[in-house]
């Protein structure tokens, strides 16, 4: 069966300080990957999304970015944090191709100090 | 970005009453979702709906994908303390390989026992 992994569960940081965020994938092969973020108040909206090594689309203009070095590992960075930062992080993986659901990883919850 | 609309936003019952909420879209999906995100950890698929007029049931949830494919209902019935949550439906449009989900605003649901 297919397991996703995110770590730390939370952070808290200064503002300023760089930031790296990891996901891994296991039990699937050339999965897509997403990193979506939730502020308070519930709304999920898509990040970046990765179709294969090295391929990554961001969906929003940004102080984050994200990289892909391996088929099942997702990392989202930052260099320089920002108070606005701060939110829920979620990593999730499909199938490729046409249609399927995602599915999510525990969260990563960030405080930006 | 972009976001279904998704009512009602909170539902407060007792214990053995029947739920309602659905999402509208001003746009066209191939396949509706619904994830049920409990406190502090990711959305977890529920029920995913592939074909316009489709009803699909898991346990006491069903969910319909309407037949305009611009909107989808979660019913739950006979609710209990556990189902205590946020409720999310979301929208996946066809024509790539991308996956993406656009997600609804969320339905916070307390039950009282």
């Amino acid at each position: 069966s297919q397991t996703i992994h995110q770590w730390p569960a939370t952070l808290v940081q200064p503002v300023g300080s760089p930031l790296s965020l990891e996901c891994t994938v296991e039990g699937t092969s050339n999965p897509n990957l997403y990193w979506y973020r939730q502020a308070a108040g519930r709304g999920l909206q898509l990040l970046f999304y990765s179709v294969g090594i090295g391929q990554i689309s961001s969906e929003v203009p940004q102080n984050l970015s994200a990289s892909r070095p391996q088929d099942r590992q997702f990392i989202l960075s930052s260099k320089k944090l920002l108070l606005s930062d701060s939110g829920f992080y979620l990593c999730a993986w499909s199938y490729r191709g046409l249609g399927g659901p995602l599915h999510f990883g525990n969260g990563t919850r960030l405080t930006v100090t | 970005g972009q976001q279904l609309n998704q009512s009602p936003q909170s539902m407060f019952i007792q214990e053995g009453e029947d739920v309602s909420m659905n999402c509208t879209s001003s746009s066209i999906f191939n396949t509706w979702l619904w994830y049920k995100q409990d406190p502090g950890e990711g959305p977890v698929l529920l029920i995913a709906l592939y074909k316009a007029g489709e009803l699909t049931s898991n346990g006491r949830l069903t969910a319909q994908f309407g037949i305009t494919r611009k909107d989808s209902f979660l019913n739950i019935s006979a609710s209990i303390p556990s189902d205590v949550g946020i409720y999310f439906c979301a929208g996946q449009l066809g024509g790539g390989a991308t996956n993406k989900l656009i997600f609804g605003t969320g339905t916070l649901l307390a039950v009282q026992p």
